[in-house]
C-alpha cells in the first residue's frame, strides 16, 4: 500500500516549457487535490477533484490545468512555465472523512 | 482577515519544555479542525483532530473554543523529535468547499527543540 505517489520528485524547467506532474493514490479515495507551497505563503489549493470526472478551481488555478484520469490518478499540467511557478507541489487525497493524505511532493524550479 | 492565522514563530525551546501554539479562524461556521505536522522538506501529516471538548494524545493536547474561533495545541515535555512546523487546519462550511473535503491550511508555526 503505497498511499499517494508523485512523479517526478524534482524538475527544472526553462520559462515557456511545459510539463505534467503525475499523482496516484491506491486508497480508493474519491477526492484528490493539488497544492503548491511557497515560503511564507503556506499551502494553497490549485485545483481539486471531488470525484472521478469532476474538477474545480481552488485558490490559485491560473497557469495550470488538471485531469482526473480515473479514480486513482490526478495530473497537473503547466502549459507554459513561468518563474512564478517555482514551488513545491503536493498532491493529496481523502475519502469522505477529512484527513487528507499527502504525496511526497515535487520540487519544481523554473528558470 | 485571513481565514486561518497562526504565529509563524519560530519557537525555540529546550528539551522538556512545555510549548503552546494558537490559531484563529475567520469563518464561524467551520466544521472540523486539525493539527498537521510538517517536517523539513517533507509532506504534511495529520497529528490530531481537534474536538469541542478538547482531546489529548500522549504529550499533545488540542483545544477548540468555537465562541472565540480559536484553536490551540499544547506540547508537554518537548523532545528533539518534535522539531517541525505545525499547521492549523480548518474544514470550511459545506458551501465553501467543506462538503467535498476541502481544507484550509494556516501558514504554520515552526518549532525548534534544542538539547
Amino acid at each position: 500500500n503505497a498511499g499517494v505517489t508523485q512523479t517526478p520528485k524534482f524538475q527544472v524547467l526553462k520559462t515557456g516549457q511545459s510539463m505534467t506532474l503525475q499523482c496516484a493514490q491506491d486508497m480508493n479515495h474519491n477526492s484528490m487535490y493539488w497544492y503548491r507551497q511557497d515560503p511564507g505563503m503556506g499551502l494553497r489549493l490549485i485545483y481539486y477533484s471531488a470525484s472521478e470526472g469532476t474538477t474545480d478551481k481552488g485558490e490559485v488555478p491560473n497557469g495550470y490545468n488538471v485531469s482526473r484520469l480515473n479514480k486513482r490518478e490526478f495530473s497537473l499540467r503547466l502549459e507554459s512555465a513561468a518563474p512564478s511557478q517555482t514551488s513545491v507541489y503536493f498532491c493529496a487525497s481523502n475519502y469522505r472523512g477529512y484527513e487528507q493524505y499527502f504525496g511526497p511532493g515535487t520540487r519544481l524550479t523554473v528558470t | 482577515r485571513k481565514e486561518v492565522e497562526q504565529d509563524p514563530g519560530p519557537f525555540n525551546v529546550p528539551e522538556g519544555a512545555t510549548v503552546a501554539f494558537n490559531c484563529t479562524y475567520s469563518n464561524s461556521a467551520s466544521q472540523s479542525f486539525f493539527w498537521y505536522r510538517q517536517d523539513c522538506r517533507k509532506e504534511p501529516k495529520l497529528l490530531m483532530s481537534v474536538y469541542s471538548s478538547g482531546n489529548e494524545d500522549g504529550r499533545f493536547t488540542a483545544q477548540l473554543n468555537r465562541a472565540s474561533q480559536y484553536i490551540s495545541l499544547l506540547i508537554r515535555d518537548s523532545k528533539l523529535s518534535d522539531s517541525a512546523t505545525y499547521l492549523c487546519v480548518v474544514n470550511p462550511p459545506w458551501d465553501y468547499g467543506g462538503s467535498q473535503g476541502n481544507l484550509i491550511f494556516g501558514k504554520g508555526t515552526k518549532l525548534s527543540v534544542k538539547p
